[in-house]
């Protein structure tokens, strides 16, 4: 069973678009991350949730919304994509919230594409 | 203002020789660090961590090691194998985690 999904995989879609990306997590972990991978490499962190609660929301554009319906799936909407949202999306989950050792475990990511 | 840098976005080595990626951190608050590795098409997986109160920590052919006066940690993989072709990123947690931009090793048979 895999640990923590995300659907789709491969997203292309226009400009100006609304999509979602979901994240579900079989863990049972309190914390699910949202990271975005962009062309340079760069794994930085868009969002965490502990507890169906946001606790980090990185200067993102207001355009990204998180959505925790429960503990174990985290959505992403992005609405009015644009070109530099192309990136990779990775979802992430770990047992607590707070750095020090909190193994994230990662989905596979989300290759998105904008056309 | 990127806190843990990679400095090597490749490196190859020879099956059986040591492997060594490093990496630098600017945070001094930092008190944890972690080694993911990640393969083409999948996410990072964890590999080795060290926390702050430790210079050194082996799991076995992976060691890594911290300099925390110099900011600077490695990750040392001996005998390198062709499975340990992949992308390795350092990374670095206060109140969360800061990664690096990954540096891809090729293990040559």
């Amino acid at each position: 069973d895999t640990a923590v999904s995300q659907t789709p995989k491969y997203l292309v879609t226009q400009m100006g678009n609304d999509k979602s990306i979901k994240c579900e997590q079989n863990l049972g972990h309190d914390t699910m991350y949202w990271y975005k991978q962009d062309s340079k490499k760069f794994l930085k962190i868009m969002f965490s949730y502990n507890n169906k609660e946001l606790i980090i929301n990185e200067t993102v554009p207001n355009r990204f919304s998180p959505k925790s319906p429960d503990k174990a799936h985290l959505n992403l909407h992005i609405n009015s994509l644009e070109l530099g949202d192309s990136a990779v999306y990775f979802c992430a989950s770990s047992q607590d919230y707070g750095g020090g050792y909190n193994e994230q475990f990662f989905g596979p990511g989300t290759r998105l594409t904008v056309l | 203002d990127q806190q843990v840098k990679q400095n090597s976005p490749s490196l190859s080595v020879q099956e059986g020789r040591i492997s060594i990626l490093n990496c630098d951190y600017t945070n001094s608050m930092f008190d944890y660090f972690l080694w993911y590795k990640k393969y083409p098409a999948e996410g990072p997986t964890f590999l080795i961590s060290i926390s702050s109160i430790k210079d050194k920590n082996e799991d076995g052919r992976f060691t890594v090691f911290l300099n925390k006066s110099a900011k600077h940690l490695s990750l040392h993989i001996v005998p390198s194998q062709p499975g340990d072709s992949a992308v390795y990123f350092c990374a670095a947690s206060a109140n969360q985690f800061y990664f690096g931009t990954g540096t891809s090793l090729t293990v040559i048979p």
